[in-house]
């Protein structure tokens, strides 16, 4: 069984700043199916990223996504207030989450 | 346009059976590459992937509940039904349901329902 692992569990940082989230999977798999999602506090997921790099509907560009062997990376440029939130990385494939990190401000 | 939303019991009692419905729209689970999941989220947790029933009727659970949980589907009704027997405290949840097209991951998902297993 596939393991997702996210760090950190928390990054703080001020609005402007740029936010590079890791997953990590404990075997090789398909970039096809790996997925990043945004929950604000109260809120459904919300898609940002699948096939580990493609732009969901209506998702600004200052979000993007890329891997790096076993390492997925999800990359904010320039934090937004609204940026603010948990991010879930999720290999669709193997129907598994990691246990996400939390972005907040510094 | 795409919405999904869960109903059932807001309050269930340890070992009984939970049902909880997603009604959708805005698109067909009879569409090749279409398929519905069930995910859920305990209080301040990661989540949590369940099931997921295709275009062609198969079926999909997570291997550690697969012994309780069952999903269906009544595509005239545009809904997929979840059941889960014998709920325990630590089942006490928001319960998600979300579109899933094969490639694109769960681009669209219901707000979620919470369901509190105590007796």
């Amino acid at each position: 069984e596939i393991v997702l692992t996210q760090s950190p569990g928390t990054l703080s940082l001020s609005p402007g700043e740029r936010a590079t989230l890791s997953c990590r999977a404990s075997q090789t798999v398909s970039s096809t199916y790996l997925a990043w999602y945004q929950q604000r506090p109260g809120q459904a997921p919300r898609l940002l990223i699948y096939g580990a790099s493609s732009r969901a509907t209506g998702i600004p560009d200052r979000f993007s996504g890329s891997r790096s062997g076993t390492d997925f990376t999800l990359t904010i440029s320039r934090l937004e207030p609204e940026d603010f939130a948990v991010y879930y990385c999720h290999h669709y494939g193997w129907s598994v989450f990691g246990g996400g990190t939390k972005v907040e401000i510094k | 346009q795409v919405t999904l939303k869960e109903s059932g019991p807001a309050l269930v009692k340890p070992t009984q059976t939970l049902t909880l419905t997603c009604t959708f729209s805005g698109f067909s689970l009879s569409t090749r590459g279409m398929r519905v999941s069930w995910i859920r989220q305990p209080p301040g947790k990661a989540l949590e992937w369940l099931a997921h029933i295709d275009w062609d009727d198969d079926k999909f659970y997570n291997t550690s509940l697969k012994t309780r949980l069952t999903i269906s589907r009544d595509t005239s009704k545009n809904q997929v039904v979840l059941t889960m027997t014998n709920m325990d405290p630590v089942d006490t949840a928001t319960y998600y349901c979300a579109r899933f097209p094969t490639v694109t991951a769960f681009d669209y998902w219901g707000q979620g329902t919470l369901v509190t297993v105590s007796s």
